[in-house]
Parts: C-alpha cells; structure tokens; sequence
C-alpha cells in the first residue's frame, strides 16, 4: 500500500525554536508538497517540490523554508517557530503529469503547537 | 487570485438521508475537480474526481456533476451511513499547474 509519513503525530514547541517536519514517500513520486490546514481556511499550500532540490512557494511561504535532499525525503523548516504557526501541517506527494491533474496522496498530518 | 468557495461549512443528516455539498470556483481555466475525505486523525484521501469534458460521474454511493457555465461542482452522497462522517474537501486544479485550490471544507455528520 503507498504511504506518505510523517514523523511526528504531535509537537510542541517554543516560541523562537528552529522546527523541522520530515516527511517521507514510499512511491517513488517527483511531486512533494507542504500544506497547513486551519479550521475554516481549509489547506493552503506552503511549499512544493517537483524534483530533487527542486523548490516553488506557495501560497503562505513566509516563516518556512523546505529541503528536498532526495526524492523520497522533503522537510518543512520553521526557522524560528512562533505562536501563529501553531496548526495541523499536512504532506502530500503525486506523481508529475502535465495538463490533467493528478492525485494527491497525503501523509496523516502534524498537529503543531508553539508556545 | 484564484478560489474555490464551499457550502455548507457544517452539513448534519440522518442515516440513510442523501447529502449535498457544493463549490463554485473562479478560474475559468480549471480542468479537474477532486474530492478528498478526511476522517478523524487521518489525511485526507480522494474519494472521487471530475475532469471539465464531463458533466457527471458515478461511483457506487457517492456521485459528482459539474457546469462549466456556472463555475460549479458538487458531491452527492446517497444513502449516507455513520462512517461517511467525515470532513469533506472540494479542489480545483489548472491544467499545466501543480497548484491545488482547495475549498474551505465541510464537516458531515451522519447521525444514527
């Protein structure tokens, strides 16, 4: 069965901390991306990845960086954790193809707390 | 900028009952609708999509229409059950992009 993971169910951690969220991919996709899921906002895309070192923004990049070492690995980096960065953060990855869409497969999430 | 509006926020019904949800999208170009469910503690999954050269798609309980005119598309869940309680997701996707522009979700709770 695929499997996207993350590393952690729960974290905390304090405000001004470096954090890093790992998650890994067993399909062998290029696609990875970083969402972060609020009530009533739904899931707004951080960051995503289409290839080994490979990065784009999306729609909420400020106080994140990524990492995309290799292609089963992608990290979500807050740099310095603050209390509005408290959230669930959501991995996804697929697999590349052009012009039709395709599906997302995600990992269980991150429920992230900065205090 | 692009969004993808969803109704209800909140959707409660009871066993054996039909449920409707619907999004309205704004970026003309958008060619795929998915639908992703999401149960307690999980990810969400997908659960059924639509491509913009089809008006409607079936699968077992649950089915999808889209009008391209109106900029709308919606899911129907018949015959609901306990287990479709969940937090449902609407999503629309341009072709040529990996960005995904998911609804603000829809909480369902079927109740017994």
């Amino acid at each position: 069965d695929v499997k996207v993971t993350q590393s952690s169910r729960y974290l905390v951690k304090r405000t001004g901390e470096k954090v890093f969220l790992e998650c890994v991919q067993d399909m062998d996709h290029e696609n990875m991306f970083w969402y972060r899921q609020d009530p009533g906002l739904g899931l707004r895309l951080i960051y995503f990845s289409y290839d080994v070192k490979m990065k784009e923004k999306g729609d909420i990049p400020e106080g994140y960086s990524v990492s995309r070492e290799k292609k089963e690995r992608f990290s979500l980096i807050l740099e310095s954790a603050s209390t509005n960065q408290t959230s669930m953060y959501l991995c996804a990855s697929s697999l590349p193809r052009q012009g039709v869409g395709e599906k997302l497969f995600f990992g269980s999430g991150t429920q992230l707390s900065v205090l | 900028g692009e969004n993808v509006e969803q109704h209800p926020s909140t959707l409660s019904v009871q066993e054996g009952d039909s449920a409707v949800i619907k999004c309205t999208y704004s970026d003309s170009a958008s060619n795929y609708f998915p639908w992703y469910k999401q149960e307690l503690g999980k990810g969400p999954q997908l659960i059924i999509d639509i491509r913009s050269n089809v008006g409607e798609k079936k699968d077992q309980r649950i089915a999808v229409t889209l009008n391209k005119t109106a900029k709308h598309f919606s899911l129907h869940i018949t015959e609901t059950q306990p287990e479709d309680s969940a937090v449902y997701f609407c999503a629309a996707i341009t072709s040529g992009t990996y960005k995904y522009i998911f609804g603000t979700g829809t909480r369902l709770k079927v109740l017994a």
